[in-house]
């Protein structure tokens, strides 16, 4: 069993970076994906990209060049990093760990509402 | 690029069938899995490898696959069913992909 726990401030300016950390425990470090994933209000599900412990990454195509996911291995910690965030970002953020499947356990999600 | 589409909401009587479908291109070469997710909670997958169903999962929720359209089935729909169910595969690439998601409400 993983748990996954996001933070981070909740209010983010236009034009400016949204960083969210998530903090994990209880699973390999090498076993999964470490991924983001955001719902935005009345919206699906969106795959913003996943981190593996070696600092290997991969993106959602349609954000790439705003989006950097780092790992912390020392800390069981992993980031997001969004640069340029309009009020189409504000979403719940979730951490999740990925099989390269699918993703069995979530972080319970922090709303990130982008305003000025 | 790939996509995968669901229908936006569907509705059911209280003890009657769903289905849920999910199409795609990617779909008959890489597996689907289904996620519940109720109002102001995280996902849960009830459905993974097209087919199989995770432990704690009620019997009554089943999946198929046929061609590019997998299918998700509620059989005796009970009212706390009621919730968001999203399909999730991969492309060729490995990007994830998501469908837009379905509205379930159990009249």
């Amino acid at each position: 069993q993983v748990h996954l726990q996001e933070s981070g401030p909740g209010l983010v300016k236009p034009s400016e970076t949204l960083s969210l950390s998530c903090s994990f425990s209880g699973g390999s470090i090498s076993s999964y994906y470490w991924t983001w994933i955001r719902k935005p209000p009345g919206k699906g599900l969106e795959w913003i990209g996943s981190v593996y412990y070696t600092g290997t990454t991969k993106y959602n195509p349609s954000l790439k060049g705003r989006v950097t996911i780092s790992i912390d291995s020392s800390k069981n910690q992993f980031s997001l990093k969004l640069n340029s965030v309009t009020t189409a970002d504000t979403a719940v953020y979730y951490c999740a760990s990925y099989t390269g499947r699918f993703f069995d356990f979530w972080g319970q999600g922090t709303l990130v509402t982008v305003s000025s | 690029s790939y996509e995968l589409t669901q229908p936006p909401s569907v509705s059911v009587s209280p003890g009657q069938t769903v289905r849920i479908t999910c199409s795609g291109d990617t779909l008959p070469n890489e597996l689907a899995y289904w996620y519940q997710q109720k109002a102001g909670q995280a996902p849960v997958v009830v459905i993974y490898k097209d087919t199989e169903r995770p432990s704690g999962i009620p019997e009554r929720f089943s999946g198929s696959s046929s061609g590019t359209t997998v299918t998700l089935t509620i059989s005796g729909v009970q009212a706390e069913d009621e919730a968001d169910y999203y399909c999730q595969s991969r492309d060729s690439s490995d990007t994830v992909l998501f469908g837009g998601g379905t509205r379930l409400t159990v009249l």
